[in-house]
């Protein structure tokens, strides 16, 4: 079955304790993203890669590391997370960047205390 | 500055009805605009892809519409049904970043009563 996998679905962490949200596809998708989603907001657009060992930064990228090593997989790296982190977050990868739809992953909600 | 608005007000509407909903955006010249659907606490499920030189797309009860001219665009669902509740998300794909960036409304919330 087609889908982007992330994990884990839930994380409630301390301030400044580094953590790692991964996000796998198996699509064979060039293009992956990653998004937060908050109340009033809606999604931002944090980092995006169009392809392995190239990535741009989106709207929100402060704060937010990537890194995409190899294709299907494009982990969110949060090196010293703080409570405005807190968010509900989501992958996505296409064929052809935002002329394809978008699959999403089932979003990692976390929470920074 | 540059924006992408959808009505943040709930639309309630009545089974067998269409649904009108509607994205604007603002110093923006896109190449595309998608349409997903969001159920809560799931990722967005895309619907629709429309290209600016198209004016009208379908696919079956759905319709989406987009008008370079007034910056809109606006999606349909006709004989609207109670599992059609959900909330919209419209999103554009800025031109330039080769296509990396693509931004999202705020969506709006659609219920759908029997």
């Amino acid at each position: 079955e087609a889908q982007v996998t992330q994990n884990p679905r839930y994380l409630i962490t301390v301030t400044g304790k580094k953590l790692t949200v991964t996000c796998s596809q198996n699509m064979n998708h060039e293009y992956m993203s990653w998004y937060r989603q908050d109340p009033g907001l809606g999604l931002r657009q944090i980092y995006y890669s169009m392809n392995v060992e190239v990535t741009d930064k989106g709207d929100v990228p402060e704060g937010y590391k990537v890194s995409r090593k190899e294709k299907r997989n494009f982990p969110l790296i949060l090196e010293s997370p703080s409570p405005n982190q807190t968010s509900l977050y989501f992958c996505a990868s296409s064929s052809g960047a935002s002329r394809s739809p978008l699959h999403f992953g089932n979003g990692t909600r976390l929470t920074v205390t | 500055s540059q924006k992408i608005e959808q009505n943040s007000e709930a639309l309630n509407i009545q089974e067998g009805k269409t649904a009108t909903l509607t994205c604007n955006y603002t110093n923006y010249s896109p190449a595309y605009l998608q349409w997903y659907r969001q159920d809560p606490g799931r990722g967005p499920v895309f619907l629709l892809l429309i290209r600016e030189n198209e004016k009208e797309k379908r696919k079956e009860r759905l319709k989406v519409t987009f008008d370079t001219t007034l910056k809109q665009s606006l999606f349909h669902i006709t004989a609207s049904q109670p599992a059609d509740s959900a909330t919209y998300l419209c999103a554009l794909a800025p031109r330039g970043n080769q296509g990396g960036k693509l931004i999202f409304g705020q969506g709006t919330e659609l219920s759908v009563k029997p």
